[in-house]
């Protein structure tokens, strides 16, 4: 079974400059999650969707940054513009809904970012 | 806010010695917990859960620990193998999926 797919793996980025992340989930999984990792920190959530909804972006800096899930399966998740502190890396991970409260959460290889 | 703790930021032990790691909360509403692994330049990895009813559950050589009245968690690992070294999070989520994670444990077996 196919894992969790990112892209790039790798970003590096001016200041006020604008960058895409994507990923693509587990097949049949229906909650799909963006985080974001510092360095020496845990990974910390930005948005999760449902299907195509959000469930939760209450952590997210809608400022600045934006995020979809149009069609319920690959998501995109855009900085405009970039700050120095964005530095860090963009984790996607994918979950399985069958109803139940708790769901395993499993990660892709994530996008490094720095913003210079 | 940070609501899952992991306050040792590092671990050395020897190969085939048992390695204990460590996690605290604060928030009473967490009822799901998680330890995912992560090695360099890849996404962390699930390696075993415990939810809130249980105070113990094993899976091989890994054993997760959770004492409800303490708000602590540990994960042991017996035997220990160098291949176990990695950065290991811990994580606990409350009814609404919202997942918290530590900061992470960094685990050196050494052979």
């Amino acid at each position: 079974e196919a894992g969790v797919a990112q892209s790039p793996r790798y970003k590096i980025i001016e200041k006020r400059q604008s960058v895409a992340f994507w990923c693509n989930p587990i097949s049949g999984h229906a909650t799909l999650y963006w985080y974001q990792q510092i360095l020496g920190q845990g990974p910390k959530l930005l948005i999760q969707f449902q299907n195509n909804g959000v469930v939760d972006d209450s952590q997210l800096p809608k400022d600045r940054f934006s995020a979809e899930r149009l069609k319920g399966v690959d998501s995109t998740l855009k900085i405009q513009p970039a700050k120095l502190e964005d530095s860090a890396v963009y984790l996607c991970a994918s979950s399985f809904y069958r109803g139940e409260l708790q769901e395993t959460q499993y990660f892709g290889p994530g996008t490094r970012l720095l913003v210079l | 806010d940070q609501q899952v703790k992991q306050n040792s930021p590092s671990l050395s032990v020897q190969e085939g010695r048992i390695s204990i790691l460590n996690c605290d909360y604060t928030n009473s509403m967490f009822d799901y917990f998680l330890w995912y692994k992560k090695y360099p330049a890849e996404g962390p990895t699930f390696l075993i859960s415990i939810s809130s009813i249980k105070d113990k559950n094993e899976d091989g050589r890994f054993t997760v620990f959770l004492n409800k009245s303490a708000k602590h968690l540990s994960l042991h690992i017996v035997p220990s193998q160098p291949g176990d070294s990695a950065v290991y999070f811990c994580a606990a989520s409350a009814t609404n999926n919202d997942m918290r994670f530590g900061a992470g444990t960094r685990l050196t077996v050494k052979p």
